[in-house]
């Protein structure tokens, strides 16, 4: 049973440009979250999608957006990148309104 | 909103010693609670949950938690640390309402395990 998968594993982008982060849930599941982890600190929540919408968002500005596809898998998009960008960025799958939730490995993005 | 305190940034222990990690949360109704592992370069791991059972949690590799409502407390504990239980330990705290506010966790700041030979 493939777990969680992200892609890609590391990522060095320059300020300014824009990224494409992909996620695949675990099998059967059909809610995908984006967190942010900075060096040293706790996972942020981004934004979570369910039926292809964004059904809650945390503190992040409009920079960050999301998609979900008809087979649950997910993009998170940063555009503008700033160098306080530069984090772990990590994808959690779940059944719809349970709490358990099922992590990626994580993409290492680096802005310079 | 929810928000977790791991007291503690750094904590070691000789292999074999008990491991205490605590874990307060700053809810208005008891929430689910959570404990992850994180080994380096990797993502997180679940240990073990609690969602509204027993108050003391048994997770994998030996970890368990217990629910103290009167003191908001999740500690987690190991009674004989491994070398391999090195690594980085986050608490997490969801709501429990119903709906849209499930699956999205507040997290702590982390607490480093090393495990001394």
């Amino acid at each position: 049973d493939a777990g969680v998968t992200q892609s890609p594993t590391h990522l060095i982008k320059t300020r300014g440009q824009q990224v494409t982060l992909r996620c695949s849930p675990k099998s059967g599941h059909d809610t995908v979250s984006w967190y942010q982890q900075a060096l040293g600190q706790g996972p942020q929540f981004i934004f979570q999608y369910y039926e292809e919408e964004e059904r809650q968002r945390g503190n992040f500005p409009d920079r960050f957006s999301g998609h979900q596809f008809p087979n649950y898998s997910s993009e998170l998009n940063v555009n503008a990148l700033l160098l306080g960008d530069s984090a772990l960025y990590l994808c959690a799958s779940s059944l719809v309104d349970r709490a358990s939730l099922y992590f990626g490995p994580g993409t290492r993005l680096t802005v310079t | 909103a929810q928000s977790v305190t791991q007291l503690g940034s750094h904590v070691s222990v000789s292999e074999g010693a008990l491991v205490l990690l605590r874990c307060n949360y700053s809810s208005s109704v008891p929430p689910y609670l959570f404990w992850y592992v994180q080994y380096p370069n990797q993502g997180l791991q679940l240990l073990l949950k609690y969602t509204s059972a027993a108050t003391l949690v048994k997770g994998i590799n030996g970890f368990e938690a217990e629910f103290k409502k009167s003191e908001t407390s999740f500690h987690l504990t190991k009674p004989s640390a491994h070398m391999s239980d090195a690594a980085e330990y986050f608490c997490a705290v969801s709501d429990r309402a119903t709906g849209s506010t499930l699956g999205r966790l507040y997290f702590g700041r982390g607490t480093q395990l090393t495990v001394w030979p």
